[in-house]
C-alpha cells in the first residue's frame, strides 16, 4: 500500500532532550516535506526537500534540523526541543515539487509532540 | 497580510444547502493552486487541484481568478459527511518552488 509512514504518532518529552521524529515513503517520491499544525495558525512549512541530499528551508525551520540521505526517508530532528515547539506534526510527499499540480501531496498520520 | 488567507468560519449549514467558501493569496507569481479537505486533526487529503479555466467534481466546483488573486470551493447539496476543514493551498511561485503555503483553514459544519 502506498503510504507515508510517521513516527511516533504521540511524543511526550522534556525541554532539551533531543529527539528525532521519522518519516518514510514508499512511492519513489521526489518530494519531502516537514509542517507543523498549530491552532489559529494553520499548517506551516518547516523544511523541505526536492529530493536526495537536497533540503531547504521553510516559513519555520528555527530549531529544527532534517537531513535527505535517501529517497524514502526524511527525518525531521528536534536537537533542543523547547516547549513552543508544542504541536502536531506532518510529514508529506510528493512525486515531484514542481508545481504539484500532477503530484499531489500524500500526507503521513501526523505525530503529536508534547514538550514540557 | 498573510499569504494565504482563509474566513475560519465555522460555517454551519443545514444538509443540501450550497456553501462556498473563498480563499485570497498575495503572491502574483503562484502558479498551483488547490483545496485540501481536513477531519478533525487527522492527515490533510486533496479534495482538488485548481485550474485557470474552473474545474468540477461533482457537486464540488472550484474557481480561480487571478486577477483578483483569490479561488473559490462552491459545495452543491452539503452532506453530513462534508463537515471538514477546508484548506487552501497555494505555491509559492517560481520563486519559491517546493514552497506550499496553506491558509488556516475554513471549517464546515453540516447539519441534519
Amino acid at each position: 500500500e502506498a503510504q507515508v509512514t510517521q513516527n511516533p504518532r504521540y511524543l511526550i518529552t522534556v525541554t532539551g532532550k533531543k529527539l528525532t521524529v521519522t518519516c518514510s515513503q514508499n512511492m519513489n517520491h521526489e518530494y519531502m516535506s516537514w509542517y507543523r499544525q498549530d491552532p489559529g495558525l494553520g499548517l506551516r512549512q518547516i523544511y523541505y526537500s526536492m529530493n536526495v541530499e537536497v533540503t531547504d528551508k521553510g516559513d519555520v525551520p528555527e530549531g529544527y534540523k532534517v537531513s535527505r540521505k535517501e529517497k524514502r526517508n526524511f527525518p525531521l530532528i528536534l536537537e533542543s526541543p523547547s516547549p513552543n515547539q508544542t504541536s502536531l506534526y506532518f510529514c508529506a510527499s510528493s512525486l515531484s515539487g514542481w508545481g504539484f499540480l500532477d503530484s499531489p501531496l500524500h500526507f503521513g498520520n501526523g505525530t503529536r509532540l508534547t514538550v514540557t | 497580510r498573510k499569504e494565504v488567507e482563509q474566513d475560519p468560519g465555522p460555517f454551519n449549514v443545514p444538509e443540501g444547502a450550497t456553501v462556498a467558501f473563498n480563499c485570497t493569496y498575495s503572491n502574483s507569481a503562484s502558479q498551483s493552486f488547490f483545496w485540501y479537505r481536513q477531519d478533525c486533526r487527522k492527515e490533510p487529503k486533496l479534495l482538488m487541484s485548481v485550474y485557470s479555466s474552473g474545474n468540477e467534481d461533482g457537486r464540488f466546483t472550484a474557481q480561480l481568478n487571478r486577477a483578483s488573486q483569490y479561488i473559490s470551493l462552491l459545495i452543491r447539496d452539503s452532506k453530513l459527511s462534508d463537515s471538514a476543514t477546508y484548506l487552501c493551498v497555494v505555491n509559492g511561485g517560481s520563486s519559491n518552488t517546493g514552497k506550499l503555503i496553506f491558509g488556516q483553514g475554513t471549517t464546515l459544519q453540516v447539519k441534519p
